[in-house]
């Protein structure tokens, strides 16, 4: 049983386009939730903290539905520079951080 | 105000020898956690250190790696007898004691072994 799982894509879009991906997670006990970002196998990058009440930061919104124990990241007006390897990231209760294996976005012009 | 440092950025080891990952977590940061990234495979936990003391190594490989987090200096990942499965990027990351922030990731060690 994975514990957190991502549709790996990849999501091919043209610049513009609005983009969403899902995550789930197995553990109800979970305490805190994130999406981080990875180019080209770098070192991962706090993208945002996820809330409970939903969360936005310029083009990019976070959302957690804690009863079906689901995190979406939406992305609008796509940019080249969005390309990369989205990290739906969990920290159940008295753990480290628990990585999803990511899902890869591809914004082409 | 630095990050977290990790060195070397590249390590090549043959088989049967010794590797050392180094890593110095960001200023004001006491808690320290080490990640691997097997090609084309995501981030796996391997441990969770304070200052002397190994708070979680429930994803360590039970030989051969050992890590520690010494009163002074970096923390260490330490694999021995490598191994060519052992080729990967090892990740360190550091966060201050209430971690609900997210973690801080250093550039990476990417061990080869040849």
């Amino acid at each position: 049983r994975k514990e957190v799982e991502q549709d790996p894509g990849p999501f091919n879009v043209p610049e513009g386009a609005t983009v969403a991906f899902n995550c789930t997670y197995s553990n109800s006990a979970s305490q805190s939730f994130f999406w981080y970002r990875q180019d080209c196998r770098k070192e991962p990058k706090l993208l945002m903290s996820v809330y409970s009440s939903g969360n936005e930061d310029g083009r990019f919104t976070a959302q957690l539905n804690r009863a079906s124990q689901y995190i979406s990241l939406l992305i609008r007006d796509s940019k080249l520079s969005d390309s990369a390897t989205y990290l739906c990231v969990v920290r159940f209760a008295g753990t480290a951080l628990i990585f999803g294996k990511g899902t890869t976005l591809s914004v082409s012009s | 105000n630095a990050g977290v440092m990790q060195n070397p950025r590249h390590l090549v080891r043959r088989r049967g020898q010794e590797a050392r990952l180094r890593c110095s977590p960001m200023k004001g940061h006491s808690h320290v956690y080490w990640y691997r990234q097997l090609p084309e495979e995501g981030l796996k936990f391997m441990v969770y250190l304070q200052k002397e003391n190994i708070i979680d190594e429930s994803g360590m490989p039970k030989e051969r790696f050992s890590a520690e987090f010494p009163k002074e200096g970096p923390s260490i990942l330490r694999i021995q007898q490598v191994v060519r499965g052992d080729s990967a990027a090892y990740f360190c990351a550091s966060s201050p004691p209430d971690p609900s922030g997210g973690y801080t990731f250093g550039s990476g060690t990417r061990l080869t072994v040849v």
